[in-house]
């Protein structure tokens, strides 16, 4: 079976960090871009970080850069995001997503979110 | 920075066709692709490249694309449909992939 697992969300301070990993099975996971998406609750998907298929290549919104950093181990099927300088406003579920299509942009299977609380 | 609009909500009674639109300049030159959230579960992807269907998605299901208009069509709507819809492109001038502001299906 095609899958995405998240895990690693939780509660943290204003300021404080998290790693989030995604763990991909039952696909070629090195050859697919890969994607971080997250929900504030009553709102819609933002697109945070995406990662090419062999991690040579990333890309950050605005809102994230230079505090997020998307990365991968194809050896060991999993994705990650380091969440670094937190705020009130990062919270929110997060979601991995697999990259379909010929530029990846689409997105056919997304794991079933962990949720962060930045919060003090 | 594109904006998607997507009107809030739209509301259809059972075994009639709704209609969800997606609105941005020229959006008809971008691929769109469509997602269908239920509360409390992940986005599922129900077109693709404007018309595609993935695989398991029922042919009720279509998506055109043109001018500054994309809309996603559900026809033969079931109570089941009911759902939170979002368009979704990727803009390659800014490399940033754009989620429309979603639209509530209410089944009457």
């Amino acid at each position: 079976e095609v899958q995405l697992v998240e895990s690693g969300g939780g509660l943290v301070q204003p300021g404080g960090s998290l790693r989030l990993s995604c763990a991909a099975s039952g696909f070629a996971f090195s050859s697919f871009w890969m994607h971080w998406v997250r929900q504030a609750p009553g709102k819609g998907p933002v697109c945070l970080s995406r990662i090419n298929s062999d991690g040579s290549g990333t890309s950050h919104a605005d809102s994230v850069k230079g505090r997020f950093t998307i990365s991968r181990d194809n050896a060991k099927n999993t994705l990650y995001l380091q969440m670094n300088s937190l705020r009130a406003e990062d919270t929110a579920v997060y979601y991995c997503a697999r990259g379909f299509g010929v530029y990846g942009d689409a997105f056919d299977i997304w794991g079933q979110g962990t949720m962060v609380t930045v919060s003090s | 920075s594109y904006v998607l609009t997507q009107p809030p909500s739209v509301s259809v009674a059972p075994g009639k066709t709704a209609r969800i639109t997606c609105v941005e300049n020229n959006i008809g030159s971008y691929s769109v692709h469509w997602y269908q959230q239920k509360p409390g579960q992940a986005p599922v992807l129900v077109i693709y490249y404007d018309s595609d269907r993935p695989s398991g998605i029922p042919e009720r299901f279509s998506g055109s694309n043109s001018g500054d208009t994309a809309t996603l069509t559900i026809s033969r709507v079931e109570a089941g449909d009911e759902a939170d819809y979002y368009c979704q492109v990727w803009d390659r001038s800014s490399d940033h992939v754009v989620f429309g502001g979603g639209t509530k299906l209410t089944v009457l």
